[in-house]
């Protein structure tokens, strides 16, 4: 099974700042990568698939990027509705697994 | 609008079984594959099976913790997707998603139904 370690736990940030969340996969993954989103009491909705590509719908302050065991999701302008829980999960094999999740929370 | 409405889920005994439901709306079941994940209260997500399109012969795939004891079923011309749970445990207490798999495995998701196992 692929092991999907996201870093940091949580991170503290000001509305306006700039967030960068951390995944690491045990094994190789390729591009086959995706980030969601939680907001609190809501079910997850898809950022990001394909490590880089944007879902219908996300605002483009949101990006992805890496390939292999390395990802990378940013948000370049840190807006109020963006304070919620982001999981990374790979896709490239069976069973399919998620990170255990990074909290951004307002500083 | 995509829709997925998750149901059957309440508390059962450890050892029993329960079946829950996604009715879909919105588009073709028929052309999509499936997927099933759960949310233990205060936990990570974690994905529980997946269901290929008709059209792909409709097998299906389990994580380990769920293997032989879980079923994924789908009735497209129903537009349903079934999760049938049996000999639960009391770890699988979760609120569990049913998710439209498309580009990613899960383009869009339900708003889930809890579980509840405890004696």
């Amino acid at each position: 099974e692929i092991l999907m370690t996201q870093s940091p736990a949580t991170l503290s940030l000001s509305p306006g700042e700039r967030a960068t969340l951390s995944c690491r996969a045990s094994q190789s993954v390729g591009y086959n990568l995706a980030w969601y989103q939680q907001r609190p009491g809501q079910s997850p909705r898809l950022l990001i698939y394909a490590a880089s590509t944007r879902a219908t719908g996300i605002p483009m302050r949101f990006s992805g990027s890496g390939s292999g065991t390395e990802f990378t999701l940013t948000i370049s302008i840190l807006q109020s509705e963006d304070f919620a829980l982001y999981y990374c999960q790979q896709y490239t094999e069976w069973p399919r697994t998620f990170g255990q999740g990074t909290k951004v929370e307002i500083k | 609008e995509v829709q997925l409405v998750e149901s059957g889920g309440g508390l059962v005994q450890p050892g029993q079984s329960l079946t829950l439901s996604c009715t879909t709306s919105g588009f073709n079941l028929g052309d999509y594959a499936m997927n099933w994940v759960r949310q233990a209260p205060g936990k990570r997500l974690e994905w529980v099976g997946f269901i290929r399109s008709s059209g792909y012969g409709g097998k299906a795939e389990y994580a380990a913790s769920v293997k032989g004891r879980f079923i994924i079923s789908r009735a497209d011309f129903e537009s349903i997707v079934y999760l049938q749970m049996n000999s639960l445990k009391t770890e699988d207490t979760a609120l569990y998603y049913c998710t439209r798999e498309s580009w990613a495995p899960s383009d869009s998701w339900g708003q889930g139904t809890l579980v509840t196992v405890s004696s």
